[in-house]
């Protein structure tokens, strides 16, 4: 199985602030990596599908860049309803697997 | 747009059979642009992809699971359901349902998602 690694697990930010998130896979996946949004209680939210992507309805300052085995989210500015837990995921081969998660704190 | 629901017990006994429905609406389970997934995440741990299923019934499992799962679809109801066979304490989870979107060059992607049910594993 690919293994997904995020980078922080977990981060402390102030709203305004620009955000950084990696994801690191344990072998090349081309650019077949997405991002998700996880709130509790809530479906989780695409964000960035194909590494750069950003899905329609997904605010702008959400950003993803990456390639083979290295990929980054970015948020421009971080917002108060964006501080919660951010998830990779890749699907260049099954079993399609899921990074460990970032929680974005205050 | 389209919306999933997750239906199912809240509890199973261990031993016995895990069996949750997914329920489509604003969209069809017939879209041959689509698969359908099912994913969990035990307490305090991360998202696992159990498998997903076509529209013509074809299927692509987690090779963990895949002993004991059976994912199927039912064009006529506009769902898709799962079941886990031999279950334990170990499926205690919440499980999502999800629709897969494709693309060449592109890969796969889970959008959107079900709210997720908890399913606990109980005697």
């Amino acid at each position: 199985d690919i293994q997904m690694t995020q980078s922080p697990s977990s981060l402390s930010a102030s709203v305004g602030d620009r955000v950084t998130i990696t994801c690191r896979a344990s072998q090349s996946i081309s650019n077949f990596l997405n991002w998700y949004q996880a709130k509790p209680g809530r479906a989780p939210k695409l964000l960035v599908y194909a590494a750069s992507i950003v899905q329609s309805d997904v605010p702008s300052r959400f950003s993803g860049s990456g390639y083979g085995t290295e990929f980054t989210l970015t948020i421009s500015s971080l917002q108060p309803e964006d501080f919660t837990t951010y998830y990779c995921q890749q699907s260049d081969s099954s079993p399609w697997t899921f990074g460990q998660g970032t929680k974005v704190e205050v | 747009q389209v919306q999933l629901q997750e239906s199912g017990p809240g509890l199973v006994k261990p031993s016995e059979t895990l069996s949750l429905t997914c329920s489509v609406s604003g969209g069809s389970v017939s879209s041959g642009s689509y698969y359908w997934s099912w994913i969990r995440q035990p307490p305090g741990k991360g998202l696992e992809w159990i498998g997903y299923v076509s529209y013509i019934g074809s299927t692509e499992y987690n090779p963990s699971l895949k002993s004991r799962l059976t994912i199927s679809v039912d064009t006529s109801k506009n769902h898709f359901s799962l079941r886990l066979n031999s279950v334990t304490a170990a499926d205690t989870a919440v499980y999502y349902c999800a629709r897969v979107g494709r693309g060449y060059n592109y890969g796969f992607w889970f959008d959107p998602w079900g709210q997720g049910t908890l399913v606990s594993v109980s005697s």
